[in-house]
Parts: C-alpha cells; sequence; structure tokens
C-alpha cells in the first residue's frame, strides 16, 4: 500500500535555531516527492520538488535531500524564524493508480521567540 | 497572475443537506483536482479532472462528486451531508494533469471551511 510517513508530528523550536523534518515513503514507481508548506487557514505551498535522480535541492532557507534507496527525504530548515510556523507536509507521486499523489500528515513546527 | 480561487471559504450546513463549492483555477490551467483535509487525516485525494473529463477518483463514497466545464472552473457537489463531512476542502489546479510530469506542478487554493452540524 502507497503510504507516506512524516516525523516528529509536531515539534517547538526556538527562533533562530535549524531543525530537520522526516519524511519516509513506500509509494512505487517513484515519480517525484515534494514538501508543502501550510499556513493555519490557508491552502499548502510548494517549497521544492526532487524527482528520482535529485538528492538535494534549496529554496531559501529550506533545504530537501532525497533518498531514492532507502526511500527517506528530510526538510532541513535553517536559522528559523516564527513565520516559519506552520504544518509541513511531504508528498509523493506514484504516476498510477487512483492516486497519483500520496499525502503525509504532516509535522507541526512552531518557532518561538 | 490571480491565484486559485474557491468560494465561498466558509459554510455552515445541517446534516441531510447538500452542498456545492466552486474553484477557479490559475488561467491557463486546465487540471483541477479536489482535496479533503482532516486533522485525523491529513489531505485526501477526492478527484481530478483535466478537459472537462474525471481522470482519478479517490476513495470516497458517490455522495461525492464534481464536474469540470468548458473554461476550467470546477465544482464539487456533497450530497446528504453527514457530520463527519466537516473539513476543509481544498482545490488545487495545474497546467496539465500532475501525472503527466513537467507542467504538473499544483498550486492550491485557499480552502472552504465546511462545518456540517
Amino acid at each position: 500500500k502507497n503510504q507516506v510517513e512524516q516525523s516528529p508530528q509536531s515539534l517547538i523550536i526556538l527562533e533562530g535555531k535549524n531543525c530537520t523534518l522526516q519524511c519516509n515513503y513506500t509509494v512505487s514507481p517513484f515519480s517525484n516527492l515534494r514538501w508543502y508548506k501550510q499556513d493555519t487557514g490557508r491552502g499548502p505551498v510548494s517549497l521544492t520538488i526532487m524527482t528520482f535522480s535529485e538528492n538535494t535541492k534549496s529554496n531559501g532557507r529550506y533545504t530537501a535531500t532525497l533518498d531514492a534507496d532507502t526511500k527517506q527525504s528530510s526538510l532541513h530548515i535553517t536559522a528559523s524564524q516564527l513565520s516559519d510556523s506552520a504544518s509541513y507536509i511531504c508528498v509523493v507521486s506514484a504516476m498510477t493508480g487512483n492516486t497519483p499523489l500520496v499525502f503525509g500528515k504532516g509535522t507541526r513546527l512552531s518557532v518561538i521567540a | 497572475k490571480a491565484g486559485v480561487t474557491q468560494t465561498p471559504r466558509y459554510l455552515i450546513k445541517t446534516r441531510g443537506q447538500q452542498v456545492t463549492l466552486s474553484c477557479s483555477p490559475i488561467s491557463g490551467h486546465r487540471s483541477v483536482s479536489w482535496y479533503q483535509q482532516t486533522p485525523g487525516q491529513g489531505l485526501q485525494f477526492l478527484f481530478e479532472y483535466f478537459s472537462e473529463t474525471q481522470r482519478n477518483k479517490g476513495n470516497f463514497p458517490g455522495r461525492f462528486s464534481g464536474r469540470q466545464f468548458s473554461n476550467s472552473r470546477s465544482e464539487m457537489n456533497v450530497s446528504t451531508l453527514e457530520l463527519g463531512d466537516s473539513a476543509l476542502y481544498l482545490c488545487a489546479s495545474s497546467r496539465v494533469p500532475e501525472a503527466q510530469g513537467p507542467g504538473g506542478e499544483q498550486y492550491f487554493g485557499p480552502g472552504t471551511r465546511l462545518t456540517v452540524t
């Protein structure tokens, strides 16, 4: 069964600190993996998209890594800001079946001063 | 350019009623997907439309239906509402269906918050 598991479920960090969010997936065949940021009350916004051949991709202070062999991805946030407080959702494209996109349940990040 | 718009933003209905939600995609986008988001289940795929045709459907009962018009605008309908249908309903648009690869990146609207009492 295609699944995406994210950890931790929630995280609280101090402003200025770094953090890493994890994503493990069992989706096959794999097409691409995305990280979305969702602010409260808003729709998700894409941060990065990585295909099978990409190991690392950055978007400002956000850096995503992908290990297609172990089917793991991480999102690293550097020098966190209060505005980083949001849910971060890992999404994997299955490229087949009735559900092309498989969503994780997200990690709720709270950055405090 | 304007993003994905969804109307209404908030809706309160009672059990047994039906509801219609609307989504206007980004100009030039022909693919529209609908998702249900609840705290316990996260985002779940409802259906995807491309050029007025339903391409994919998730595991939801037949009470959930949708359609797409020739201008790519889409509506979804939920009949005989249940308390468990309370959720944030998100619409996402892309130039081509996501599964087709490049150009399939989805852009989400702000969602419609449906509360069933």
